[in-house]
């Protein structure tokens, strides 16, 4: 399965502004997903990014609060915008892998966030 | 409204025992169900995966059952030991995406 590496792995915020997290993938894989997860909570499907084309967005989450990019099979960053403290989360990026008659998505670190 | 329910925030078993975790779900006919561990400040990793046309599926001291009829799957983790304590979340795959359960935390008690 690929690796991902997520950056950054911490941040503190103050409200108002934005962060972009960045995931780099060792592999070329077609679809990301970015997920995020609020505290005590299970995680939630921000949207998923293919290369070529715009990011497909959950109910709830749009892009001007969200906005993705996918400029290569590799690379993948989603922005947190005009944060406030609800935007308090761990955001993570996934990406799926198939094996001998198996799949699984390896995620990222994740990226916990907090906006005063 | 589809929902993903595992059925105890938090379990807590003595080191030796069988741990046995409940996924439930509702309006939902998932292509297949995935099991992962989280530990904290981590994110998930894949332990099993199990499809709609198998009943069981086992990996070491791994097994996990699911069905469709009843809408559950249960994970068990025999001779369960303290490097067993994390959350474990169920996830359903269906619609061209993956949703997540609520986690259960369990802790093995030495």
């Amino acid at each position: 399965s690929a690796v991902i590496s997520q950056k950054p792995s911490r941040d503190i915020c103050q409200r108002g502004t934005s962060l972009t997290i960045q995931c780099q993938v060792d592999s070329q894989v077609t679809m990301m997903f970015w997920y995020r997860q609020q505290p005590g909570q299970s995680l939630t499907l921000i949207a998923t990014a293919n290369q070529g084309s715009e990011a497909t967005y959950e109910s709830g989450f749009v892009i001007d609060k969200f906005p993705i990019s996918r400029p290569n099979l590799t690379f993948s960053t989603l922005t947190v915008s005009n944060m406030s403290p609800e935007d308090s989360s761990i955001y993570l990026c996934s990406v799926p892998w198939a094996g001998v008659g198996d799949y699984g998505y390896t995620f990222g670190s994740g990226t916990r966030l907090t906006v005063v | 409204s589809q929902k993903i329910e595992q059925n105890s925030e938090a379990l807590n078993i003595q080191e030796g025992k069988t741990a046995t975790l409940t996924c439930n779900y509702t309006n939902y006919s998932p292509a297949y169900l995935q099991w992962y561990r989280q530990d904290p400040g981590r994110g998930p990793v894949f332990l099993l995966l199990i499809r709609e046309n198998e009943k069981e599926k086992r990996k070491e001291r791994l097994k996990v059952t699911f069905d469709t009829t009843l809408k559950q799957s249960l994970f068990h983790i025999t001779a369960s030991q303290p490097a067993d304590s994390a959350t474990y979340l169920c996830a359903l795959f269906g619609n061209e995406k993956l949703t997540f359960g609520t986690g259960t935390r369990l802790t093995i008690i030495p």
